[in-house]
């Protein structure tokens, strides 16, 4: 069974960083490109960041562009975003989702961790 | 970046009845790379439809998915009670930079 299991969410002033991590197990990680999805409180979906699964092709939002940095570790089945310069607009659920290749959809969904970005 | 503007915001429908969703795309979404995902309160999103038309496994005939180019639909013939949730359209075939629709909600009239 496919399971995604973020962590690292948090209450974070704004200006400071944070690490969220994407546990994966069900699947042979390294076959399978890998996303990050944010669902600010009451809204929609947004697209954060997504890697390849040899970490080949990556790519960001503009929101998050220049501030956050998505990685992979293939041996330890995880993914990773790391978010820094927060601002108070980056407060969301964020999901890691799977995908077949990076231009595919998401077949594969976490439950998400909470990233509350106040003073 | 590619825009995609669903609409309408909110449909308002009774169970049995035909749900049309539209989404629309700023530009061109290539071959066809668009999915719809279903959300329900308190719960991640699913995958319905990729590839514009076809079905993820496990997903009910009575979802479909139609369209191409910058016009795409997703229709659900007969609403049953489990159907009521926000539908999502996604393209991830612009390069790099995926987007999602802003959402319609399918609600109990």
């Amino acid at each position: 069974e496919v399971q995604l299991v973020e962590s690292g969410g948090g209450l974070v002033q704004p200006g400071r960083s944070l690490r969220l991590s994407c546990a994966a197990s069900g699947f042979t990680f390294d076959d399978y490109a890998m996303h990050w999805v944010r669902q600010a409180p009451g809204k929609g979906l947004e697209w954060v960041s997504g890697i390849s699964w040899n970490s080949g092709s990556i790519g960001y939002a503009d929101s998050v562009k220049g501030r956050f940095t998505i990685s992979r570790d293939n041996a330890k089945n995880s993914l990773y975003l790391q978010m820094n310069s927060l601002r108070a607009e980056d407060t969301a659920l964020y999901y890691c989702a799977k995908a077949d290749g990076y231009n595919s959809a998401f077949d594969y969904w976490g439950q998400g961790t909470l990233v509350t970005v106040s003073s | 970046e590619i825009v995609l503007t669903q609409s309408p915001g909110t449909l308002s429908l009774s169970p049995g009845e035909r749900a049309t969703l539209s989404c629309r795309a700023s530009q061109s979404v290539s071959s066809s790379y668009l999915a719809w995902y279903q959300q329900k309160p308190g719960q991640a999103p699913r995958l319905l439809i990729y590839g514009a038309s076809s079905r993820a496994t496990g997903i009910p005939d009575r979802f479909s998915g139609s369209g191409s180019g910058t016009d795409f639909t997703l229709t659900i013939s007969r609403l049953e009670p489990e159907d009521f949730a926000v539908y999502y359209c996604q393209q991830y075939g612009s390069s790099q930079r995926l987007t999602f629709g802003g959402g319609t909600k399918v609600e109990i009239k």
